[in-house]
């Protein structure tokens, strides 16, 4: 099964409202990078917060990471309609270099 | 500084015939890694190589396909005697010797018909 999963599967708010996603995983992790893909292109990476850190920003992107509860946020404050995208948790463990992938969450935002 | 280039950006291909997917790292990125994402899901690991050598290839199907690093060159996904189900996107990320973030592709769309 999937290292992670994220919580909503959808999304959809208004222009300027803050969106909260979240992820969830399984093992004890070394680092949690999200990313964006908008339809039917590659992924852009945003952040990567590793597990001694508790937060991260940049710009308008906010991360938090609960090693206890094994789960993380991301915060995207005052939304843009292209911010419309699908989000994406991964994870790392152990000595792999592979990502783990969760389902993603579909963000809308409408003008 | 160009991004990962992958290519070709769409393939069709009938059942029974060969793919082949190429993938050119960020320059001065010496890991690999390819990664395959079927309709409405996340991306799946398949391979991870660096120059000449397949380092964890614990996601690649046990037949039929193939990857490889070259000294010189992009990295190539080889997929032979497709079939339907081999119908996905297929993304390639690198990254440098140190560090963990990776950086992908734009990703070849595979269509087996």
């Amino acid at each position: 099964s999937q290292q992670g999963e994220e919580d909503p599967q959808a999304l959809s708010i208004q222009e300027g409202e803050n969106a909260t996603m979240n992820c969830s995983y399984k093992t004890s992790i070394n680092n949690l990078q999200w990313y964006r893909q908008n339809s039917g292109r590659g992924l852009v990476h945003l952040i990567l917060i590793r597990s001694n850190e508790r937060e991260k920003h940049s710009g308008r992107l906010r991360v938090t990471l609960d090693t206890s509860k094994k789960s993380s946020s991301l915060l995207i404050t005052a939304s843009r309609a292209a911010d419309t995208a699908s989000y994406f948790c991964a994870t790392d463990y152990g000595s792999a270099r592979q990502l783990t992938f969760g389902s993603g969450t579909q963000l809308t935002v409408l003008p | 500084n160009a991004g990962v280039m992958q290519n070709p950006r769409h393939l069709v291909r009938r059942r029974g015939q060969e793919a082949r997917l190429r993938c050119s790292p960020m320059k001065g990125h010496s890991h690999v890694y390819w990664y395959r994402q079927l309709p409405e899901e996340g991306l799946k690991f398949m391979v991870y190589l660096q120059k000449e050598n397949i380092i964890d290839e614990s996601g690649m199907p046990k037949e039929r396909f193939s990857a490889e690093f070259p000294k010189e060159g992009p990295s190539i996904l080889r997929i032979q005697q497709v079939v339907r189900g081999d119908s996905a996107a297929y993304f390639c990320a690198s990254s440098p010797g140190t560090g963990w973030e990776q950086y992908f592709g734009p990703g070849t769309r595979l269509t087996v018909t």
